[in-house]
Parts: structure tokens; C-alpha cells; sequence
């Protein structure tokens, strides 16, 4: 059974720093990866997605890598700002499962 | 038009009402989906459908009873709810598996809140 797993829960940064945060999943027979922001009390959007034959994906700021040996993902935020706080989210798609299994995700907050 | 457009945004509904929550998409995704998530807590899978039919049911209480009428629109209906329902259900949309292809990337709607009292 597939079981995602995110690191750190929760992180309090000053604005402008460089920040990792980290997903682990436990069975590498996957489709893709997602990295999804989820704003309080709204839905999710996703920020980037990474095919299981990729490595990683860059948007903006963003940059999320993808090694599927080892069962790990991570997404970097360049240059953090206040507007960055908000819930990580990362989830994974299984080759033999009709549904993305979510990771515990990463509450951030980044302070003026 | 890349939206999933969800209503309401907000209920309240005592335990004995019944009530419909409603959600609707133009992007032309084959597969729908409803989520249920508790505060601080990752969203958890209630119902798939693909091409309108329902796929998955995540051994959901029938007191949600799912329902898609047309490729656009997906409803949830409740019906004598428990307190522990209130949460934010989500809907989602994707295209579909075929020929061992992937889901791809999911559409989120901004949710609908609920609190049953």
C-alpha cells in the first residue's frame, strides 16, 4: 500500500530565504508526482507535475525534482515571500490504483 | 477555461435536512471526483466517476449519495448527516485512464464548507 509521507509539517521562514521541503513515498511503481498549494478554507491548485520518466520541472520560483529509486520528491522555493504561505501538498499517481494517494503535507509561513 | 466551479461555498444543514452540493467544468475531463477534507488533514477520496459512470467509491456512508447527469456536472447529495461530516468536500476534475495512460493533472474547485449541526 502506498503511503506518502512530507517533511518538515510545518515551517516558519523569513521572507527571502531559499526553502526545501521534502515528499517520500513508498512504492515507486508510479505514474507522476503533483506538488499542489492549498490556500486555508480553498481548494487545491496545482503547481507542478512530474512524469515518472522525468527528473524534475521548473515554474517561476519553483522547482520540483523527482527520484523515483529512492522514493523521493522535493520542491524548492527560490526567494520565499509572504504570498508563498500556504499548505504543501504532494501527491502521488500508482500504476495500479485509479487515484492520487496525498501526502501529510507542509504547512509554511513566511513572515515579512 | 481552466475552472471547476463549486457551489455552495458555504452550508450549514441540520441532521434531518437534505441538501445537494454542486459542481461543474467546460475543460472537456471525462473523470470527476469528490474528496472530503478534515481541517489540517489531507483530502481523502470519496467517489470517482469516469465517463459519467461511477468507478470508485471509497466505502462512503449512503448517506452520500453521488451523482453525475452530464460529462459537465457532478452533484453530491446528503441526507441525514452526522456532526463528524462537516468538513470541505472538494471537487475535482482530470482527464481519464486509457490505454495505460495517466490521470495527468488534477482541477481543484475551491470547495464547499459544511457544518452539520
Amino acid at each position: 500500500k502506498q503511503e506518502v509521507t512530507q517533511i518538515p509539517a510545518a515551517l516558519s521562514v523569513p521572507e527571502g530565504e531559499n526553502l526545501v521541503l521534502n515528499c517520500s513515498f513508498t512504492d515507486s511503481a508510479i505514474y507522476n508526482l503533483q506538488w499542489f498549494r492549498q490556500d486555508p478554507g480553498k481548494g487545491l491548485t496545482s503547481l507542478l507535475l512530474i512524469q515518472s520518466s522525468q527528473r524534475e520541472q521548473t515554474s517561476g520560483r519553483l522547482n520540483a525534482s523527482l527520484d523515483k529509486s529512492s522514493g523521493r520528491s522535493t520542491l524548492y522555493i527560490a526567494a520565499s515571500q509572504p504570498g508563498d504561505s500556504a499548505t504543501y501538498l504532494c501527491a502521488v499517481e500508482g500504476l495500479d490504483t485509479d487515484k492520487l494517494i496525498f501526502g501529510t503535507g507542509t504547512r509554511l509561513q513566511v513572515f515579512p | 477555461d481552466t475552472e471547476v466551479t463549486q457551489t455552495p461555498k458555504h452550508l450549514v444543514m441540520g441532521m434531518t435536512n437534505k441538501k445537494s452540493l454542486k459542481c461543474e467544468q467546460h475543460m472537456g475531463h471525462r473523470a470527476m471526483y469528490w474528496y472530503k477534507q478534515k481541517a489540517k488533514k489531507p483530502p481523502e477520496l470519496m467517489f470517482v466517476y469516469s465517463y459519467e459512470k461511477l468507478s470508485i467509491n471509497e466505502s462512503v456512508p449512503s448517506r452520500f449519495s453521488p451523482e453525475c447527469p452530464n460529462s459537465s456536472l457532478l452533484n453530491l447529495h446528503l441526507h441525514a448527516l452526522q456532526p463528524e461530516d462537516s468538513a470541505l468536500y472538494l471537487c475535482a476534475s482530470s482527464h481519464t485512464r486509457s490505454g495505460g495512460t495517466a490521470f495527468g493533472k488534477l482541477f481543484f474547485g475551491s470547495g464547499t464548507q459544511l457544518s452539520v449541526l
